[in-house]
């Protein structure tokens, strides 16, 4: 049971860039969240999905994509990445957003120049 | 749409003093709450919730939150904290109405020897 996994660990992109970032989970959880961590921001929510084809955005959704095919899998896309994306980035899953708890992954800490 | 303040940005307390981390929400319903944990590096881990039912919640490594609907407050306490304890503290919001789970900026706890 590996719980949530996120690759890469760490990424490096230029502005305009593109990337997907990963994230999984074997819990069979239907919610499943994408979290930016900025200094003095706290964690904001990006975008979340309450289980496979569905998705919604969350406080700061401009410039990321994402989409829910499997209950598994839930990859952030960056269509044109730009400095301001800069972020560490947390992905989430829980059996239920009422009341359940999220379980994080380790993060990916995403740099672009 | 919902939000948490968590008023104090750092918070620096001796080892074996007591602690109280402030948590403020806004939420149109009754509440769901949370607070998470992160040490340095690493990703958040769940300290205790908030569903429904006694106000006075327990968690793990001896944390205890209070709810006062009254107050829209979830306040984080420990009655004598260890150098462990430093870390980052977040407290975070949901509910039935809105499938969004939102955070606070967070809490650096520091730890005086």
């Amino acid at each position: 049971n590996a719980g949530v996994t996120q690759t890469p660990k760490f990424q490096v992109l230029k502005t305009g860039q593109s990337m997907t970032l990963q994230c999984a989970q074997d819990m069979n959880h239907e919610y499943m969240s994408w979290y930016r961590q900025d200094p003095g921001m706290g964690l904001r929510l990006i975008h979340y999905s309450v289980g496979a084809g569905i998705t919604d955005q969350g406080e700061v959704p401009n410039g990321y994509n994402v989409s829910r095919s499997t209950t598994e899998d839930f990859p952030l896309r960056l269509l044109s990445a730009a400095p301001s994306q800069t972020s560490v980035y947390f992905c989430a899953s829980s059996y239920s957003s009422i009341g359940g708890e999220q379980f994080f992954g380790p993060g990916t800490r995403l740099t672009v120049l | 749409a919902q939000s948490v303040t968590q008023p104090d940005i750092h918070i620096t307390v001796s080892e074996g003093a007591s602690l109280e981390l402030r948590c403020n929400y806004s939420y149109g319903a009754t509440p769901y709450l949370f607070w998470y944990v992160q040490s340095p590096g690493q990703g958040l881990q769940l300290l205790l919730k908030y569903f429904s039912g006694d106000t006075l919640v327990q968690g793990i490594k001896g944390f205890e939150a209070e709810f006062k609907r009254s107050q829209s407050s979830f306040n984080l306490r420990k009655p004598s904290v260890h150098w462990s304890d430093a870390a980052e503290y977040f407290c975070a919001v949901g509910g039935w109405r809105d499938d969004k789970i939102i955070f606070g900026k967070g809490t650096r706890l520091h730890i005086l020897p």
